[in-house]
């Protein structure tokens, strides 16, 4: 059964900073991994979805790598701003197309 | 990217009422749709699996008789949470995919539920 884990569950940062959230899972078939930002009491806001073929993926600050060897995948967050205060999640794909979360890692960017 | 519509945003029930939630692909066709369940402090965790015009499937643990999924058409989807209890309390959350729209567009979420049962 495919588990995902993300740490750390919370994290407190002085903006500007540059930050590192990772993700990982114990079955390395994956198909997909997408990463999603959560507001309180909102939906999810997709960030980055890297393919089980990609290393890799870009977008702004965001960058996400993908190891599918080792089960890991990180979300780099660069000159981080309060504004990118949220949950970060990280999910995989399974093979039907749902997704499997991780807790999350609680993001807090202080001005 | 592609839109999912929930409906609504939040909602307060009575104990023992019902509630529906709707969720909407508003410009593809979704042939299957998810929905989750997300307690605080917790991950979301997937209740069903629904296939249009097909039952849905649900995960260990979820009760059908209790959490009733029609996916009558290709751009709808409800989940009707039948005598609801306050430990029902909770965000739901649905997403849709079409093999139409690709794996590379990624899952599409609607804004989710936020369920309060007193």
């Amino acid at each position: 059964k495919q588990e995902v884990t993300q740490i750390p569950a919370a994290l407190s940062v002085p903006e500007g900073e540059n930050l590192v959230l990772n993700c990982s899972f114990t079955d390395s078939a994956i198909y997909n991994l997408q990463w999603f930002r959560q507001d309180p009491g909102k939906g999810l806001t997709s960030l980055l979805l890297i393919q089980s073929s990609q290393r890799e993926q870009t977008s702004g600050r965001l960058n996400a790598s993908l190891d599918k060897s080792s089960g890991r995948s990180t979300l780099y967050i660069a000159a981080s701003q309060p504004g990118d205060s949220a949950t970060y999640l990280c999910a995989v794909w399974g093979s039907q197309g749902n997704l499997i979360f991780g807790k999350g890692t609680k993001l807090s960017v202080k001005p | 990217g592609a839109v999912v519509s929930q409906h609504p945003s939040w909602v307060i029930c009575k104990s023992g009422t019902s509630v529906k939630i709707e969720c909407r692909s508003l410009d593809f066709q979704a042939t299957t749709m998810f929905w989750y369940r997300q307690f605080p402090k917790q991950s979301l965790m997937l209740m069903a699996t629904s296939n249009e015009g097909s039952k849905a499937t649900y995960e260990q643990g979820v009760e059908k008789d209790k959490f009733l999924i029609n996916h009558a058409s290709l751009t709808l989807s409800t989940l009707t949470v039948t005598s609801a209890h306050p430990e029902d309390s909770s965000f739901y959350i649905c997403s849709a995919r079409s093999p139409g729209q690709g794996d590379p567009l990624g899952a599409f979420f609607g804004q989710g539920t936020r369920l309060t049962v007193v």
